[in-house]
């Protein structure tokens, strides 16, 4: 069974500060890695896609991938209270594979 | 507006009940997908579509039933066999690259699904 697994959390810092949510996955063949951002009660929507080894930078948010060690990450700079939701992070090989997301929560 | 749109928001099912959760997409994506999230889960693939008239079981199709007649729609029904049917659904679609999904997946709004 392919796994993907995140660390449920939850993961609490205050505003402004750095979160690091990790991610690490079994199928050495993924090639396409996502990150999701869902509110409660609502649907995930994507906030950084990877797809080779090293740091992709979107404004406040970075994601690395390091394939050798089956690992993804993403941090979030200047964390904020609006960044508070659950995480999903998902693994594309010969299918896509979610975790179960961790919960963060930016306090003010 | 381009996206995906899920039908009802909320959807409660009678013992024995079939019921069936609409999804549709503008954007021509090739794939669509349906997904079951669970508290404290992630998601899992009931059923995807990579052309029209065809689609494959996913993980955890027992019980539930798809069709793919047109482009934009793939709605899902959940038949009187499914057993534990509460949950979220989530459909999503995305362009078709060859495996089960080389593109980014994009989800509507999900429907949640409640047993009388």
């Amino acid at each position: 069974q392919k796994e993907v697994e995140q660390n449920s959390g939850p993961l609490s810092v205050p505003e402004g500060a750095i979160a690091s949510l990790n991610c690490t996955y079994s199928d050495r063949g993924s090639q396409s890695f996502f990150w999701y951002r869902q509110y409660s009660g609502k649907s995930p929507e994507l906030i950084m896609s990877i797809y080779s080894n090293g740091d992709k930078e979107d404004g406040r948010f970075t994601a690395q991938l390091n394939k050798a060690s089956q690992y993804v990450s993403l941090l979030i700079r200047d964390s904020q209270p609006s960044d508070s939701a659950t995480y999903l992070c998902a693994v594309n090989g010969d299918d896509m594979r979610f975790g179960a997301g961790t919960r963060l929560t930016v306090k003010p | 507006d381009g996206g995906i749109t899920q039908s009802p928001k909320y959807l409660f099912r009678k013992e024995g009940q079939n019921v069936t959760l609409s999804c549709e997409q503008n954007l021509n994506h090739d794939a669509m997908y349906w997904y079951r999230q669970d508290p404290g889960q992630g998601l899992r693939l009931i059923y995807y579509s990579q052309i029209v008239n065809d689609f494959q079981k996913g993980d955890i199709a027992e019980g539930y039933s798809v069709s793919r007649e047109k482009k934009e729609s793939f709605p899902l029904t959940v038949t009187s066999a499914q057993k534990n049917p509460t949950a979220f659904y989530l459909c999503a679609s995305s362009e078709w690259g060859g495996v089960i999904s080389e593109e980014t997946q994009y989800f509507g709004p999900g429907t949640r699904l409640l047993v009388l």
